[in-house]
């Protein structure tokens, strides 16, 4: 079964605009939740992480909102560029280094 | 410092056949894992192996089967092929250091298609 569910499946924004990714997860043992982007031919590459110690976490233009009690999680990607066309899959895990959950990805596409 | 590698890249079996994938980790990484990315299923967890044990294992049959090597590198073997293996399968290393964030780092993945 599936153990994080993620949506949209996918997304169209316009340049500048702001993407939102959101996904839900059940395991209350899941306590290392990191976000990937993947281009096509690539395997996917860690864009940013959060424990659930904090309620957000920002990188650059990349933001994570955490929240514990509805056990849900989000990407927020400001200021959307083209080049950030690329499918985003969410993940969970029991702590970093071990067996990812992913969620099914979501396709991106920023329009000029 | 080299990425993670994953030979080959491409390949493709008759049903029935046997496979070996190969995956060499970023120097230094000990742990080795291992994922199944489909159109349907998405992203997968098959094992993962640590200091030439495996330490996880995710929900596939026993034809999917892994090992690691004493120099970290690890192969995957697919026996009786089916046309649902058909996939891309990705390799990822970690360091796995206690008190650290051991990201897991991917390799370009080696597709499969079963014919």
């Amino acid at each position: 079964q599936q153990q994080v569910k993620q949506s949209p499946q996918s997304l169209i924004v316009q340049k500048g605009g702001i993407s939102i990714i959101n996904c839900a997860y059940e395991n209350t043992a899941f306590d290392y939740f990191p976000w990937y982007q993947q281009f096509p031919g690539k395997g996917p590459a860690l864009l940013i992480a959060i424990r659930p110690d904090v309620s957000e976490k920002k990188e650059g233009r990349f933001t994570i909102s955490f929240n514990k009690s509805a056990k849900q999680f989000s990407l927020h990607i400001m200021d959307s560029q083209p080049g950030d066309s690329a499918t985003y899959f969410c993940a969970a895990s029991r702590d970093s280094g071990y067996a990812l959950n992913f969620g099914k990805g979501t396709s991106l596409l920023v329009t000029p | 410092k080299a990425g993670v590698t994953q030979t080959p890249r491409y390949l493709i079996k008759t049903r029935g056949q046997q496979v070996t994938l190969s995956c060499s980790p970023i120097s230094g990484h000990r742990s080795v894992s291992w994922y199944q990315q489909t159109p349907g299923q998405g992203l997968q967890f098959l094992f993962e192996y640590f200091s030439e044990t495996q330490r996880n294992k995710g929900n596939f049959p026993g034809r999917f089967s892994g090992r690691q090597f004493s120099n970290s590198r690890s192969e995957m073997n697919v026996s009786t092929l089916e046309l649902g293996d058909s996939a891309l399968y990705l390799c990822a290393s970690s360091l796995i250091l206690a008190g650290l964030n051991n990201e897991q780092f991917f390799g370009p993945g080696t597709r499969l298609t079963v014919l």
